[in-house]
């Protein structure tokens, strides 16, 4: 069955840097898109990222243009999400989710358990 | 593109039907998803492409609508279905979800 399991969220203070990693199993990673989305504690979802299934193409939320950087290692199954120059309102569970198609469907048909990332001084 | 569902909770009981809207600032034709989230749990998927009902989801939920304005619907509430719901455009990126409906027992 299809796995994702994040990992990496931890404590930092603001203007410090964080890797995320989603560890995925069951189906063939490298035909899918991937995703990462993050929910603020106790508020809705905000889409962050999307990469192609091949890396081609990556899109960012306005939110973390130029701050975060999306990628993915298809021969090791994970994807990646480096947050720089961190703030406050970056605090949220940091969900992976997978994209229906190679990355174009922009449907989250299956989604971790979600990491952590506080953000405080 | 700014997405708007209401009402943003809604109180229910069980064997209810109960309707979720979701207006989207500018047409995106049938591009839209809906997921459900329980306290402490990622979404999980119900809907897709407006329509579609996600594999090993109950035929209770349905999805409807086309341009602007969408609906969720769940007919006879069971009681696993109060949680929380979302709507998401996929027509474009930044994609962009709702502020989310939480359905609570009534």
């Amino acid at each position: 069955q299809v796995q994702l399991v994040e990992s990496g969220g931890g404590v930092v203070q603001p203007g410090t840097s964080l890797r995320l990693s989603c560890a995925a199993s069951g189906f063939t990673f490298s035909s899918h898109g991937m995703h990462w989305v993050r929910q603020a504690p106790g508020k809705g979802l905000e889409w962050v990222a999307v990469i192609a299934h091949d890396g081609t193409n990556k899109y960012y939320a306005d939110s973390v243009k130029g701050r975060y950087t999306i990628s993915r290692d298809n021969s090791k199954t994970t994807l990646y999400l480096e947050t720089n120059s961190l703030r406050a309102e970056d605090t949220a569970v940091y969900y992976c989710a997978r994209d229906l198609s190679t990355g174009g469907s922009y449907i989250f048909d299956h989604w971790g358990q979600g990491t952590l990332v506080t953000v405080s001084s | 593109i700014q997405m708007t569902q209401s009402p943003s909770s809604l109180s229910a009981s069980v064997g209810d039907r109960v309707a979720i809207t979701c207006r989207a600032s500018q047409s995106i034709s049938g591009y839209l998803n809906w997921y459900q989230q329980k306290p402490g749990n990622a979404p999980n998927l119900l809907i897709y492409t407006a329509s579609n009902l996600q594999t090993g989801v109950p035929s209770r939920f349905s999805g409807s609508g086309s341009g602007t304005d969408f609906t969720l619907t769940i007919t006879s509430l069971q009681p696993e279905d109060f949680a929380t719901y979302y709507c998401q455009q996929a027509y474009s990126t930044p994609l962009t979800f709702g502020g989310g409906t939480k359905v609570e027992i009534k």
